[in-house]
């Protein structure tokens, strides 16, 4: 079973549609919750961490939102820029240096 | 900053080839991650390193995968030999962890795209 679900996998919107992408965990424990933004031939790059449920952070057109089970990226008025691929990973408490368990990605197109 | 940078960019490759990918880190970046990521998969961990030593390898797919960093500067991710099957994007990834503290943040390479004939 896969700790981190992602979906959907593909998202179409119009430039001014918002949404909201999801991403549901199972891991027991958390320390912390990432959303990564990744362009085409590039690394993921960090857009938020959330440690808590009921946390949320913003970011330009971005916001998110974390449960105790799922968290949301909310994408208010998205622009075409905002096309990309929208990754989410868990950290989960067993160490002081443990690894990161990424979903699949939603993959996110914006049309002008 | 130069970020993290990984080498080659692009390597196609016949099967049976032996394949070296190379990463340097951030400085004062005291982990380092390796992630393939492929359409079928997503980004799976391969290994990690903590201090130059490497904590958990359970990622590494079989024995012809290995992973060495000799210093805080440097690290190899080794196929050898190579398949068809190996073919996906690698990255690696670095961040600066002190002990107790919150959660990583990573900070990915380019990667580099790998195709084995």
């Amino acid at each position: 079973e896969d700790q981190v679900t992602q979906s959907p996998e593909a998202l179409r919107l119009q430039e001014g549609e918002s949404s909201s992408l999801n991403c549901s965990y199972t891991v027991s424990g958390l320390r912390g919750l990432f959303w990564y933004r990744q362009d085409p031939g590039k690394g993921p790059e960090f857009l938020f961490t959330l440690y808590s449920a009921g946390e949320e952070k913003e970011k330009e057109r971005l916001k998110a939102t974390l449960t105790k089970k799922e968290s949301f990226l909310h994408i208010t008025a998205p622009k075409p820029e905002d096309s990309a691929t929208y990754l989410c990973a868990v950290q989960e408490p067993t160490g002081a240096n443990s690894k990161l368990t990424f979903g699949k990605g939603i993959t996110l197109s914006v049309r002008p | 900053d130069a970020g993290v940078i990984q080498s080659p960019r692009h390597e196609v490759t016949e099967m049976g080839q032996e394949v070296t990918l190379r990463c340097k880190p951030i400085s004062g970046h005291n982990s380092l991650f390796w992630y393939r990521q492929t359409m079928m998969r997503g980004l799976e961990l391969l290994i990690y390193f903590n201090n130059n030593v490497p904590i958990d390898d359970s990622g590494m797919p079989e024995d012809r995968f290995s992973a060495k960093m000799p210093n805080a500067s440097f690290s190899t991710l080794k196929i050898q030999p190579s398949e068809p099957r190996d073919s996906a994007v690698y990255f690696c990834a670095t961040a600066k962890v002190q002990v107790g503290s919150g959660a990583n943040v990573l900070t990915f390479g380019a990667g580099s795209r790998l195709t084995v004939l």
